[in-house]
């Protein structure tokens, strides 16, 4: 069963450009959660999407926004990007992300430069 | 609101020893816990979690945790050491009306002596 996979595995970009990240969950998997790590601040939760809907939203300006697919595919995107947005960025998947089925997966991360 | 405490962000063992990484946490409800370990460049790994009832939960890799609720720790252990457990770990706490959001510990890095 293949993981969860997330494209691209490195990026640069420059201060005010977009970008957008993308996020493959495992066959079957239904919520997307999306998480961003920096030195600085850890581990952060961004949002989760479940059904198209997204269900949980972490405390990230509205410059961070975020879709899934029918397929449950997920994107991310980062608008007017600062060079604080630098980190490696980290999706997960799960079954529903409810009670018993809460075991999540992660993808390798993408890993964002702001220059 | 939820939040994790992991205490020592390094702890060194020696090849062999018991690990004990600290967690504590805090949360209005009943809390779902978790430990992830990273390597680097990678992603987390799942090792363990806690949902509801035995409170001694083992993972993989020969690893166990142990949910004291009168404690509020969720400490992780391994008896003996291995060259490869040296990585980073993370204690996470979410809740059955949240679950997939996850509130992530600062993370301890692991050092294995030889």
């Amino acid at each position: 069963k293949a993981g969860v996979t997330q494209t691209p595995r490195y990026l640069i970009k420059t201060r005010g450009q977009q970008v957008t990240l993308s996020c493959s969950p495992i066959s079957g998997h239904r919520s997307v959660s999306w998480y961003q790590q920096t030195p600085g601040q850890g581990l952060q939760f961004l949002f989760e999407y479940f059904s198209e809907t997204q269900r949980n939203k972490g405390n990230f300006p509205g410059r961070f926004s975020g879709r899934q697919f029918s397929n449950s595919r997920s994107e991310m995107n980062v608008s007017t990007l600062e060079l604080g947005d630098s980190a490696l960025y980290l999706c997960a998947s799960s079954l529903d992300g409810l009670h018993m089925n809460t075991e999540a997966f992660f993808g390798q991360g993408t890993r964002l430069t702001v220059v | 609101a939820q939040s994790v405490t992991q205490l020592g962000s390094h702890v060194s063992v020696s090849e062999g020893a018991l690990v004990l990484l600290r967690c504590n946490y805090s949360s209005s409800v009943p809390p779902y816990l978790f430990w992830y370990v990273q390597y680097p460049n990678q992603g987390l790994q799942l090792l363990l979690k806690y949902t509801t009832g035995a409170t001694l939960v083992k993972g993989i890799n020969g690893f166990e945790a142990e949910f004291k609720k009168s404690e509020t720790s969720f400490h992780l252990t391994k008896p003996s050491a291995h060259m490869s457990d040296a990585a980073e770990y993370f204690c996470a706490v979410s809740d059955a009306a949240n679950a997939g959001k996850s509130t992530f510990g600062d993370g301890t890095t692991l050092t294995v002596k030889p």
